[in-house]
Order: structure tokens, then C-alpha cells, then sequence
């Protein structure tokens, strides 16, 4: 079967750094997608990994290792305003995504 | 300006009753999506249409149906024959399945059984 595993929750301070980890195991890969979903909301993009490495995007960098079946999510320099559960999502050999259940990260003062 | 717009907010069903939710997008996406999310479990698929008039099963797709006549819109229909439909409903569409192009959400709609 597919299986995408994130920490359930996760809980940082204000103006540090968290890195929130998400391992996958699918059939086939065609790139992981980190998106952020605050609370009875829909889901923003944040990030897109095809190739092993790092994307940074500001304040936001994805790291990918296929080999490993891993990606994180660092988030530095933390406001309040990123309190919110983050999706890992992974496109499978059929051009499906398959999502992670969420990683919600508390921020605290 | 572009975007996804779903509706209702939140919707009522009634037991025995079909409901219908509404997703309409004005990015000229091909391909449109429905999942279904609770809480704590991951979004998960229940159809998806990548032209107009075909659509497929995703991976809960028992319960439900849809249409695909226009490109703008990709209505679901939550019948009777679905018996836990309490959920958030998200609608979403893309241009393409490869490549960076990702999913665009609509805001969702929140659906309760009375």
C-alpha cells in the first residue's frame, strides 16, 4: 500500500526554527508537495520537490531524498501567523497525489 | 480574479436526502478534483475529471457523483447510499497532472448530517 507519515503535531517558539519531517513510501514518484492549511480552511501551495536536494523559498526551504523516501519542511525565523498544519503529498506513477494526515505546529511566545 | 469558489459554507443533510455541492473555477484548469477530508487522516480522493464529460473514481468514491459538462464547473453530489458523509468537502483543479503545476483548493464546504 501508499503511506505518507508525518508527525501528528508539533510545537515551536516564536522566532525559531522547526523542521517538520515527512516519509512516503508509493508507487512511483513524480514530485512531493508541501502545502499549508490553516484551520477550516483549504490548503496553500508551499513548495514543490522533484529533484534530491534543498528549494529554499524565504522563510520556507523543502529538502527531498528520493533514495530515502524523505522530505522535510524547515520553517525559520517562526511568526505566530504559521501556526497551522502542513501537508505532505506525494504524486504517485499514476499522476495521483497522496497526502499525508498533517503535521500541526503550535506556536507559542 | 481567478480562483475556486464552493458552495455552500455549510450544508445540512438530512437522513435519506442528497445534497449537492458546488465547485466552480475560473483558471481554465483542465483537470477538477474532489476529496474529502477528517480529522486527522490525510485529504482523500473521491473523484476526479481531467476534460469535460469523463470523470474517474477515486479512492472513496462509494456514495457519491459527480458531472463534468462545462470545464468551469464539477458538481458533487453526496446521495443517501453514503452513511458517514459528516466531513469537509474540498474541491480543487490544476492545468496539468506532471510537472510543478500544483492543485489550487477551493475554500471547502463543511457538511453536517441533522
Amino acid at each position: 500500500g501508499q503511506n505518507i507519515d508525518q508527525p501528528t503535531e508539533m510545537t515551536a517558539t516564536e522566532g525559531a526554527i522547526v523542521q517538520i519531517n515527512c516519509t512516503y513510501q508509493t508507487s512511483g514518484f513524480n514530485g512531493l508537495f508541501w502545502y499549508q492549511q490553516h484551520a477550516g480552511e483549504a490548503p496553500t501551495f508551499l513548495s514543490y520537490n522533484v529533484l534530491d536536494g534543498l528549494e529554499e523559498k524565504g522563510r520556507f526551504s523543502s529538502f527531498l531524498s528520493r533514495s530515502k523516501g524523505y522530505s522535510y519542511l524547515l520553517l525559520k525565523e517562526l511568526q505566530m501567523k504559521d501556526s497551522a498544519s502542513y501537508l505532505c503529498a506525494v504524486r504517485d506513477s499514476n499522476y495521483q497525489l497522496i497526502w499525508g494526515a498533517g503535521t500541526k505546529l503550535i506556536i507559542k511566545p | 480574479d481567478g480562483g475556486i469558489t464552493q458552495s455552500p459554507k455549510y450544508l445540512f443533510r438530512k437522513e435519506g436526502q442528497n445534497v449537492t455541492l458546488s465547485c466552480e473555477q475560473n483558471l481554465n484548469h483542465d483537470a477538477m478534483y474532489w476529496y474529502r477530508q477528517d480529522p486527522g487522516q490525510g485529504l482523500r480522493l473521491i473523484y476526479y475529471s481531467q476534460i469535460v464529460n469523463d470523470f474517474q473514481k477515486g479512492d472513496i468514491a462509494e456514495g457519491y457523483s459527480v458531472s463534468r459538462e462545462k470545464k468551469e464547473s464539477f458538481p458533487l453530489t453526496v446521495t443517501s447510499a453514503q452513511k458517514n458523509p459528516t466531513a469537509f468537502y474540498l474541491c480543487a483543479s490544476s492545468i496539468v497532472q506532471s510537472g510543478p503545476e500544483t492543485q489550487y483548493f477551493g475554500p471547502g464546504t463543511r457538511l453536517l448530517v441533522l
